[in-house]
C-alpha cells in the first residue's frame, strides 16, 4: 500500500530565501509524482507532474525533481515571496489510485 | 470562466439528514474525482468517474452514491449523514483517465454535521 509522507510539516522563511520541500513515497511503482498548492478555503492547484520517466519539471521559480528508486520528490523554490505562502502537497499515482501526503505548510515572511 | 464548481460552498445540517452536492466542470474533461479532506488535512480520494462510468470505489460506506448524468457532472448523495461525515470534500476533473493527467480541483463543500 502506498504511503506519502511529507517533511517539514511546517516551514516558516524570510521573504527572498530558497527553500526545500520534501516528498518520499514508499511504493516505487509509480507512474507520476504531482505538486499540489492549496490555499485557505480552497481548492486544490495543481503546480507541477513529473512522470515516472522523468527526472525533473520546471515551471518558473518552481522546479521538482523525481528520484524513483530512493522513493523520493523535492520541490524547490527560489527567491520565495510572501504570495508563496500556502501549504504544498505532493501526491503519487501508481498501482493505487493518487495518494496525497499531509502537505507542508509554507509562511513566506515578508 | 473556465473551472470545476462545486455547489453548495458551506453545508451545515443534522445527524441522520440525506444531503447532496453538485460538481460541474465545463474544461471538457471525462474523468471526475471526489475527494474528502477530514480535519486532519489528509486528504483522500472516495470516487473517480471516466465517460460517466464509475472507475475507482475506494471502500466508501454505501451511504455515500454519486451519481454522473454526464461528463460534465458528478454530484455526491449521502444518506443518513453522520458526525464522521463532517470533512470537506473536494471534486476534481482530469482529461482522460491516465495516469499522467493533472487534475484540476474545485473550491470545496465544507459539510458540518450537528
Amino acid at each position: 500500500k502506498q504511503e506519502v509522507t511529507q517533511i517539514p510539516a511546517a516551514l516558516s522563511v524570510p521573504e527572498g530565501e530558497n527553500l526545500v520541500l520534501n516528498c518520499s513515497f514508499t511504493d516505487s511503482a509509480i507512474y507520476n509524482l504531482q505538486w499540489f498548492r492549496q490555499d485557505p478555503g480552497k481548492g486544490l492547484t495543481s503546480l507541477l507532474l513529473i512522470q515516472s520517466s522523468q527526472r525533473e519539471q520546471t515551471s518558473g521559480r518552481l522546479n521538482a525533481s523525481l528520484d524513483k528508486s530512493s522513493g523520493r520528490s523535492t520541490l524547490y523554490i527560489a527567491a520565495s515571496q510572501p504570495g508563496d505562502s500556502a501549504t504544498y502537497l505532493c501526491a503519487a499515482t501508481g498501482n493505487t489510485p493518487l495518494v496525497f501526503g499531509k502537505g507542508t505548510r509554507l509562511s513566506v515572511i515578508a | 470562466d473556465t473551472a470545476v464548481s462545486q455547489t453548495p460552498k458551506y453545508l451545515v445540517t443534522q445527524m441522520g439528514n440525506d444531503k447532496s452536492i453538485k460538481c460541474e466542470q465545463n474544461l471538457g474533461h471525462d474523468t471526475m474525482y471526489w475527494y474528502k479532506q477530514d480535519s486532519k488535512k489528509f486528504l483522500k480520494i472516495m470516487f473517480s468517474y471516466n465517460n460517466k462510468e464509475l472507475i475507482i470505489n475506494e471502500t466508501v460506506p454505501n451511504r455515500f452514491s454519486p451519481k454522473s448524468p454526464d461528463k460534465a457532472h458528478l454530484n455526491l448523495h449521502i444518506n443518513s449523514l453522520e458526525l464522521g461525515d463532517s470533512a470537506v470534500y473536494f471534486c476534481a476533473s482530469s482529461h482522460g483517465a491516465g495516469d499522467n493527467q493533472p487534475q484540476h480541483f474545485g473550491d470545496g463543500t465544507r459539510l458540518s454535521i450537528l
